[in-house]
């Protein structure tokens, strides 16, 4: 089946401008998680949604990052008046549930390389 | 969640086991260790979880040790297709928000 999909694959965007990167979820999967990678780590955490609801925002670096899920599938991950520092892949994950299966794993989509020049 | 302690890179030769070790020594009674592989380009793909038993899959092998402080992960027949960085991370069964590190980047050599 359907993987996790994001889009764009890349995107390039000048330092000030306002990007949303999309996720497209594993069809069913109630549970869905935003991550962040630099060059060199891993994966950080920024955010999750438990169906259309952010459970957990702590990881958004600051107030110009916000992340929607409005129908409890697809979610946007927008960036505003984005910064050199805001370049990294942008990592989207979906799980069944986070609460309701023991050792849950995430399904990893495979990002968008966000490029702030 | 624990934190965990890897290696920062290993070779293998094809053909042969891989053994990956990871460090948890303050991992609690109920923590989870998994491991996810990422390879070039790719987003992070789960390979195993386990609690306090060892675990087998398609993919690898989870020996955790008894005291649950240190686990490794074995890969039985490395091939050119396993070069990717490896993440052993510690959480509860309700952990989502998943603690990477650096990983151990693996180098299967021809």
């Amino acid at each position: 089946g359907a993987g996790v999909s994001q889009t764009p694959s890349n995107k390039v965007t000048e330092k000030g401008k306002y990007v949303e990167l999309r996720c497209d979820p594993i069809s069913g999967h109630t549970a869905l998680y935003w991550y962040r990678q630099s060059l060199g780590q891993g994966p950080e955490f920024l955010i999750y949604f438990q169906g259309t609801g952010a459970a957990d925002d702590s990881g958004l670096p600051n107030d110009r990052f916000f992340a929607v899920r409005p129908e409890g599938s697809v979610s946007t991950l927008k960036i505003q008046r984005t910064e050199r520092g805001d370049s990294a892949v942008y990592l989207c994950a979906s799980s069944p549930s986070q609460m309701d299966v023991f050792g849950n794993e995430q399904f990893f989509g495979p990002g968008t390389r966000l490029t702030v020049l | 969640d624990a934190k965990t302690t890897q290696p920062p890179s290993m070779d293998c030769a094809e053909g042969r086991a891989a053994n990956l070790p990871c460090n948890h020594s303050t991992i609690s009674g109920n923590e989870y260790v998994y491991w996810y592989r990422q390879i070039h380009s790719q987003g992070p793909q789960y390979i195993i979880h386990g609690l306090k038993n060892n675990e087998t899959n398609e993919m690898a092998s989870l020996i955790i040790t008894e005291d649950r402080k240190s686990s490794t992960l074995i890969l039985p027949h490395a091939t050119l297709r396993d070069t990717a960085v490896y993440y052993c991370i510690a959480g509860t069964s309700g952990t989502y928000k998943y603690i990477f590190g650096t990983g151990t980047r693996l180098k299967v050599l021809a």
